[in-house]
């Protein structure tokens, strides 16, 4: 089982500010995958970027990027130029060979104008 | 732009009743998901299905829950008993073939046990 520590539980940003969610995870796997998923207030989930475990080159999704450090199980959401739309709890989730989703708590990020 | 659909949106029921979930997963995709989302609380896996058989489960998925593929579109969920803890967000999510395909998820359905 994979265990997904998110550690802050709140954070903010002001717009146009930059801002990093910073995520840990524990896995026995070779082979996976990790996602960041945003959840605004409608409860939707909403897929902000994906990263494959094998290639060392980080994801970039428009303002959006990660920082992956496979072998510290280290996995940074970085969201530039932040905009009141951003504003979501952003769930970390790695998956299984088997394609199952394990969620972190969540940290909840509020955009100030 | 395809997307998983999710009914109803919304279910109250007594304790003790049975309800379907309902989700029609994007319609070339082969692995399909239940998920839950207790108030306030993380997103917990309930359940994989691929080709038309349960490909894992986790500890809450006993055997009050099931799920079906009853036709070439639906994806369910059935819960035979519901306990008040069964109160949750429940979120249908399908992906394609491939092992880094996206799982997309449905907008959920919010089920509420009195």
């Amino acid at each position: 089982a994979q265990t997904v520590t998110q550690s802050q539980p709140e954070m903010s940003v002001q717009e146009a500010e930059t801002v990093t969610l910073s995520c840990t995870y524990d896995t026995s796997e070779s082979d996976y995958y990790l996602f960041w998923y945003k959840q605004p207030p409608s409860r939707q989930m909403i897929l902000v970027i994906r990263q494959e475990a094998y290639k060392q080159q980080n994801a970039t999704e428009n303002r959006f990027s990660v920082n992956f450090q496979k072998a510290a199980k280290s996995f940074s959401l970085k969201i530039s130029d932040s905009q009141l739309g951003d504003a979501a709890m952003y769930f970390c989730a790695p998956s299984s060979t088997l394609g199952r989703l394990y969620f972190g708590r969540g940290t909840q990020l509020t955009v100030w104008p | 732009e395809p997307e998983v659909t999710q009914t109803p949106s919304h279910q109250v029921t007594q304790m003790g009743q049975e309800v379907i979930l309902r989700c029609v997963p994007i319609s070339n995709h082969l692995y399909f998901y239940w998920y839950r989302q207790i108030l306030g609380q993380k997103v917990e896996f309930l359940v994989s299905f691929y080709n038309n058989e349960i490909s894992e489960k986790s500890e809450i998925f006993d055997d009050q829950f099931s799920v079906e593929r009853p036709d070439g579109s639906n994806f369910t969920l059935k819960i035979r008993s519901t306990k008040l803890e069964d109160s949750a967000m429940y979120f249908c999510a399908s992906r394609g073939r491939r092992g880094a395909d996206t799982q997309y998820f449905g907008p959920g359905t919010r089920l509420t046990v009195l």
